[in-house]
């Protein structure tokens, strides 16, 4: 069982499109990060959401959790072909052992052109 | 700051051989975590460890398996590779636990053949 569904899984947009890539869950989550990776490099963190309902802004990147910490979004605006990534949302979910355990979507794979 | 460091960054191993991967966490981080990353399966977490001790464990045999030592810098160990073990090896370091923020190194490309 997937417990967070990622959609689309493939976005292919020209330069200066808006898009919007969706985080979805049944479960309730303390917290929500999403990550962009490039080929052959490991994740790098582009935000935390904590609150339900919070919205960050990052640049033309906005990020909003839902109000029932169950669902997330990540909006990007006038795409640029340097946005091409690989985009991962993860959350903490209760685990077996003494901490929570991060649980990775399936992904987003974002190509803008030129 | 220095960020997460994996080594060895590409390693290329035969079946039925072992292998170890090492991280260097992120200064004063506790917390490493290790993932393994297939174009099939994403993401997949195989386990973490906090303060030298093994806190979760994902759904992965026992050949895999980990430490931590006391300066936070940690190993994961394959043993009897297998085809299927070829991925990406990701660490990620964080200062409590694995859902605050988590902080990736570059991984290790492994390859078996």
């Amino acid at each position: 069982t997937q417990l967070l569904e990622q959609s689309p899984q493939f976005l292919s947009i020209q330069e200066g499109e808006n898009l919007t890539v969706y985080c979805n869950s049944s479960s309730v989550f303390s917290s929500l990060q999403w990550y962009r990776q490039e080929p052959g490099e490991g994740p790098v963190l582009l935000v935390t959401v904590v609150t339900g309902g919070e919205v960050k802004k990052l640049k033309r990147l906005t990020f909003q959790f839902g109000d029932a910490r169950k669902d997330s979004s990540l909006h990007i605006t006038a795409a640029q072909p340097g946005d091409t990534g690989l985009y991962l949302c993860a959350g903490g979910i209760p685990s077996s052992g003494s901490a929570r355990q991060l649980t990775f979507g399936s992904g987003t794979q974002l190509t803008v052109l030129p | 700051k220095a960020g997460v460091t994996q080594t060895p960054r590409y390693l290329i191993k035969t079946r039925g051989q072992q292998v170890t991967l090492s991280c260097s966490p992120i200064s004063g981080h506790r917390s490493v975590s290790w993932y393994q990353q297939t174009p099939g399966q994403g993401l997949q977490f195989l386990f973490e460890y906090f303060s030298e001790t093994q806190r979760n464990k994902g759904n992965f045999p026992g050949r895999f398996s980990g430490r931590q030592f006391s300066n936070s810098r940690s190993e994961m160990n394959v043993s009897t590779l297998e085809l299927g073990d070829s991925a990406l090896y990701l660490c990620a370091s964080s200062f409590m636990g694995q859902d605050t923020e988590a902080f990736f190194g570059q991984g290790t490309r492994l390859t078996v053949v």
